[in-house]
């Protein structure tokens, strides 16, 4: 069965460091990946995705990650943290084979907060 | 920007009283979700649709009932809330086969008092 670990439950880093956000997954193949971000109070929005191809992917608000199928793992990074990134991210995983009625896989999260 | 709407955004309720949470999507997805999520908690599957008249139970047992009678429209149910009923709902929706990709709308914290 599928699954995704994120092994950190809450980080903090201070404004203007660089940001590495953990994610690992089980599959047998290599599935579709996501972060999706979560400010407070309100829904996820997709920051980025991997589906196939250039395995370092770029995102919105200055996020990428990378893919490296080696250690099953999918990584978010931003060089340069502003105050308006603390939320929490999530990853998550979609089995690509899984026919229509596929459902994704989110990790337990990350909560990330900024100090100035 | 995707167009799926919540309604209401809060709600606080006493017990006992029957809730309607309002979800639609302006993008004419099939597939819809409900997800459950307690205050910096992972996200929790409930109830899903592949589409009209189609609705399925998520990973998460819940007491509550959704309906799909129209392709934009995915109404979740509560007929007797209670206090463990108290958490955010997530609605979301998803157009493309197999990718995985959902867009979510912005939630709905009920509290029932």
């Amino acid at each position: 069965a599928q699954s995704v670990t994120q092994p950190d439950i809450h980080i903090t880093v201070s404004e203007g460091a660089s940001l590495e956000l953990r994610c690992n997954y089980s599959y047998g193949a290599t599935p579709y990946l996501f972060w999706y971000v979560q400010s407070p109070g309100q829904g996820l929005q997709l920051l980025l995705k991997y589906f196939s191809g250039d395995t370092l992917v770029q995102g919105i608000k200055g996020f990428e990650a990378e893919f490296k199928r080696s250690q099953s793992s999918f990584n978010l990074r931003k060089p340069s943290v502003h105050w308006s990134d603390a939320a929490e991210y999530f990853c998550a995983v979609v089995n690509p084979y899984g026919g229509a009625t596929n459902k994704l896989i989110f990790g337990t999260g990350t909560l990330l907060a900024v100090q100035p | 920007e995707a167009d799926i709407y919540q309604t209401p955004r809060y709600l606080v309720i006493g017990t006992g009283k029957k809730i309607t949470l309002e979800c639609s999507q302006t993008m004419g997805h099939d597939k819809m979700y409900w997800y459950q999520q307690d205050p910096g908690m992972e996200l929790h599957l409930i109830h899903y649709s592949y589409g009209v008249n189609s609705t399925e139970k998520g990973d998460l047992s819940s007491e509550s009932t959704v309906s799909r009678i129209r392709t934009e429209h995915f109404p979740l149910t509560l007929e007797s809330a209670r206090p463990s009923h108290t958490s955010q709902y997530l609605c979301a929706s998803s157009g493309q086969p197999n990718t995985g990709e959902l867009f979510f709308g912005e939630g709905s914290r009920l509290t029932v008092l």
